[in-house]
């Protein structure tokens, strides 16, 4: 079965410093990867998916993600964190095929941005 | 704004009333999928329509919860005799057959359970 660790609940930076959140997934093949974002009381917004071709990602808001088969990875990142930046994010993976699935979701990171 | 919505936005009830949240779909989307999200966890799949065709559900899917959708249009979850247990912000997300492997979420419906 499928299932995603992010490490981290909580993550605080300051403004314009670097963003790093972290995500390592498990799956029999590799699946495809997603981050989505969540502002409070909203619903999710998709940042970036990786399904196949190039593993370094790139997504809305200056962020990125590379995705690493050997360490089963896929992490999240910004050069410079904006205050705008937080919000709780979260990794997710779906099943290969058929157009990909349901989705399972990592227990979610929450990002401060401090000014 | 993904396109997606969902009714009501909030909805408080007592334990053992009956409840129904509505989502409607971007035009043409042919998936739509039902998460459950309870507070500081990710979301957790509950059950998915391809068409009208109900193709999937979760275990957490308790014989208490039944979802339609008719049409393959607009799709409706219900929850029959509440518990506390299911308090939660409940989403629904669509995708369709040009757009590959992403689903764009409602703003989802917070129930609270009294």
């Amino acid at each position: 079965a499928q299932s995603v660790t992010q490490l981290g609940s909580h993550v605080s930076v300051s403004e314009g410093a670097l963003v790093l959140l972290r995500c390592n997934y498990s799956s029999s093949v590799p699946p495809y990867l997603f981050w989505y974002v969540q502002y409070p009381n909203q619903g999710l917004q998709l940042l970036l998916k990786y399904t196949t071709g190039a593993t370094l990602v790139k997504g809305i808001n200056g962020f990125e993600a590379e995705f690493k088969k050997s360490e089963t990875s896929f992490h999240l990142t910004k050069p410079s964190a904006h205050m705008s930046d937080a919000a709780e994010y979260f990794c997710a993976v779906s099943e290969r095929g058929n157009q990909g699935g349901k989705l399972i979701f990592g227990q979610g990171t929450e990002l401060s941005v401090k000014p | 704004d993904t396109g997606v919505s969902q009714n009501p936005r909030h909805k408080i009830t007592k334990r053992g009333q009956n409840v129904t949240f509505r989502c409607d779909p971007i035009s043409e989307h042919n998936r739509l999928y039902w998460y459950r999200q309870t507070l500081g966890q990710g979301p957790e799949f509950l059950t998915y329509f391809q068409n009208e065709a109900q193709l999937e559900k979760s275990r957490l899917l308790s014989d208490r919860f039944s979802a339609e959708r008719p049409k393959g249009s607009f799709s409706t979850l219900e929850i029959q005799r509440t518990e506390q247990g299911d308090s939660a912000m409940y989403l629904c997300a669509t995708h369709g057959a040009g757009l590959h492997y992403e689903q764009y979420f409602g703003p989802g419906t917070r129930l609270t359970v009294t």
